[in-house]
């Protein structure tokens, strides 16, 4: 079954330090991949996603992500981090058998001053 | 547009209650999801519908949890006899078909149900 793995539970970086939250797949042909951020008492928002096309994807508030066949990766980048990034990240990938998504256990940003 | 509202916001039960939760997708959207979602977790698929049309389900998906979508618009949760296990984070989102499987899964604020 398709699904992703999130190596880092948590990241710290400082603000206005670059950001790169990694995800990768396993999937045999091409994907369909989703970043959403969560912030506390806030619904998952989407922030991009990539199933075919340029490799490298823009999304909302800043953020890119890069597909990499070669790595099974999809990994989420921002050059230059605000203090309100601070959420939970997940990354997601459409299931084989229709439209459910497979989520990551996410990724925890602490931005510090 | 006012997005995916879910009601209630939070339920606290005894075990061995009945809850039920409410969700009221996007206008116009036709697929409905739900997704349960834990502490430290990811948010994990339940079930989805296509109008009222239930496509898929989930092995999480116990003979305790019913859901519905009657008229194609707004969904309910049911968790019968709710155990302690039962405590998340429930989660809709709706999608507009046509997408594809590429399309855009849009989120409500979820409903937390802790189980006493």
């Amino acid at each position: 079954a398709q699904s992703v793995t999130q190596p880092d539970i948590h990241i710290t970086v400082s603000e206005g330090a670059s950001l790169e939250l990694r995800c990768n797949y396993s999937y045999g042909a091409t994907p369909y991949l989703f970043w959403y951020v969560q912030s506390p008492g806030q619904g998952l928002q989407l922030l991009l996603k990539y199933f075919s096309g340029d490799t490298l994807v823009q999304g909302i508030k800043g953020f890119e992500a890069e597909f990499k066949r070669s790595q099974s990766s999809f990994n989420l980048r921002k050059p230059s981090v605000h203090w309100s990034d601070a959420a939970e990240y997940f990354c997601a990938v459409v299931s084989n058998s229709g439209y459910a998504l497979n989520f990551g256990k996410g990724t925890s940003l602490l931005v510090t001053p | 547009d006012t997005g995916v509202s879910q009601n209630p916001r939070h339920k606290i039960t005894k075990r061995g209650q009945n809850v039920t939760f409410r969700c009221d997708p996007i206008s116009e959207h036709n697929r409905l999801y739900w997704y349960r979602q834990t502490l430290g977790q990811g948010p994990e698929f339940l079930t989805y519908f296509q109008n009222e049309a239930q496509l898929e389900k989930s092995r999480l998906l116990s003979d305790r949890f019913s859901a519905e979508r009657p008229k194609g618009s707004f969904s309910t949760l049911e968790i019968q006899r709710t155990e302690q296990g039962d405590s998340a984070m429930y989660l809709c989102a709706s999608s507009l078909a046509g997408g594809g499987r590429g399309e855009t899964q849009y989120f409500g604020p979820g409903t937390r149900l802790l189980v006493l």
